[in-house]
């Protein structure tokens, strides 16, 4: 069975530029999450969808920063301009909430490496 | 307040020993969920296992092995006879009753040396 998968696995890019990072969660699953993980600040939670619904996105670190989930096999992340601090991992992941209060678990991606010179 | 505390930062021990990873955690809520993950050096995330917080039975998977004990509020992972294929960063996590969020620890990096 296919997991998570992201695209792409490593992006360089300069600052300024927009950069997108795409995620196709696994089939069935009606939960999406986008995390940041650094050193500093290790696995943050950016952004969770909902049957295509953003339910939190306090998470987001400015306006930078937007996501979209416009159907259930497919999301993206977009920051709009890059700054070299932006550099990080980006997780997505996702998992089935079958709406009765019962959480499971996540299920990642490869995370995708985003480098800002 | 910090929900997940992972007081151990790194840890190195040498191979064929056994090493436990504490994990406490904080809640009001009566239900709620816990979880370990495993972060090999390649970088993904692995789930190990979740448990439910009505179920305080102690968990065995080969030589992974969860002690989990709501009266001191933890949920510490064992290995047994480690090998250098567990070098891992590993990550406590909790999710509580009110929505699907899971918080991570700040994991602990573990080290098995040959």
């Amino acid at each position: 069975d296919a997991g998570v998968i992201q695209s792409p696995r490593h992006e360089v890019t300069e600052m300024g530029q927009e950069v997108t990072l795409r995620c196709k969660p696994i089939s069935g699953h009606n939960s999406l999450f986008w995390y940041r993980q650094t050193m500093m600040r290790g696995l943050e939670l950016l952004i969770y969808f909902n049957n295509n619904v953003p339910i939190d996105d306090s998470g987001m670190p400015e306006d930078r920063f937007s996501a979209k989930m416009p159907n259930a096999s497919f999301s993206t992340l977009k920051i709009q301009p890059s700054e070299p601090r932006d550099s990080a991992v980006y997780f997505c992941a996702s998992s089935y909430t079958p709406g009765t209060g019962t959480t499971y678990e996540q299920y990642f991606g490869p995370g995708t490496r985003l480098t800002v010179t | 307040a910090q929900k997940v505390t992972q007081a151990q930062t790194e840890i190195s021990v040498v191979e064929k020993e056994d090493v436990t990873l504490d994990c406490v955690y904080e809640t009001r809520d009566t239900t709620y969920y816990l979880f370990w993950y495993k972060q090999p050096p390649s970088g993904e995330l692995v789930f190990l296992i979740r448990r439910n917080s009505f179920d305080e039975q102690n968990e065995i998977s080969g030589r992974y092995s969860w002690n989990f004990q709501k009266s001191t509020s933890s949920f510490n992972f064992t290995i047994t006879a480690s090998q250098v294929v567990d070098s891992a960063v590993y990550f406590c996590a909790l999710s509580e009753n009110r929505d699907d969020k899971i918080i991570f620890g700040k994991g602990t990096r573990l080290h098995i040396l040959p």
